[in-house]
């Protein structure tokens, strides 16, 4: 079974740009959870998606956004890129609804300029 | 809310030592999952295990255990003689009923570098 892929793996934007990473879960997961890791903050989940509808949202600006699609592939979109937006952008895949674990992908290395 | 604490930023042993990674959560539900990821230098993170809030048994998966205590709020991990492909950064993370959704929490990450 494939597992989680992500597209692209790396990215440079300028500042005030707009970006949008993809996503796609392994065969059979419903579950789509994207998290945002840099050396500063660490790990930090931005948000989750279960069957199209957006579950769990975290403690980031409106710049960031996100949508599943119904075959369970996931966009995030962050506009007016900042520099503090440079970060590797994790996106996971869990088979079920709740507390499942989940199954991370290579990541998107974005850069900010 | 909830907390992931990894009090030990970087640990670095020889070969064949046996190296434990402490992990403390804080959480007001009654049930929660807990987890532990590898992400060696590719960046991927690596699930190695889950665990829920009232299951306390001890758990051993080759060179890898677990021991979970709730009276003390910890899930710590223990690599039974390391060897160098261990060597990657570890989290703890946390996962609450309550959220409805897969949600984790993660701690700060322990570094765990083996020489040879």
């Amino acid at each position: 079974k494939a597992g989680v892929t992500q597209t692209p793996r790396y990215l440079i934007k300028t500042r005030g740009q707009q970006v949008t990473l993809s996503c796609s879960p392994i065969s059979g997961h419903r579950s789509v959870s994207w998290y945002q890791q840099t050396p500063g903050q660490g790990l930090q989940f931005l948000f989750e998606y279960f069957s199209e509808t957006q579950r769990n949202k975290g403690n980031f600006p409106g710049r960031f956004s996100g949508r599943q699609f119904s075959n369970s592939r996931s966009e995030m979109n962050v506009s007016t890129l900042e520099l503090g937006d440079s970060a590797l952008y994790l996106c996971a895949s869990s088979f079920g609804q709740i507390t499942y674990e989940q199954y991370f992908g290579p990541g998107t290395r974005l850069t900010v300029t | 809310a909830q907390k992931v604490t990894q009090a030990q930023t970087e640990i670095s042993v020889v070969e064949k030592e046996d190296v434990t990674l402490d992990c403390v959560y804080e959480t007001r539900d009654t049930t929660y999952y807990l987890f532990w990821y590898k992400q060696p230098p590719s960046g991927e993170l690596v699930f190695l295990i889950r665990r829920n809030s009232f299951d306390e048994q001890n758990e051993i998966s080759g060179r890898y255990s677990w021991n979970f205590q709730k009276s003390t709020s910890s899930f710590n991990f223990t690599i039974t003689a390391s060897q160098v492909v261990d060597s990657a950064v570890y989290f703890c993370a946390l996962s609450e009923a309550r959220n409805a959704g897969n949600m984790l929490t993660f701690g700060g990450g322990t570094r765990l570098m083996v020489k040879p």
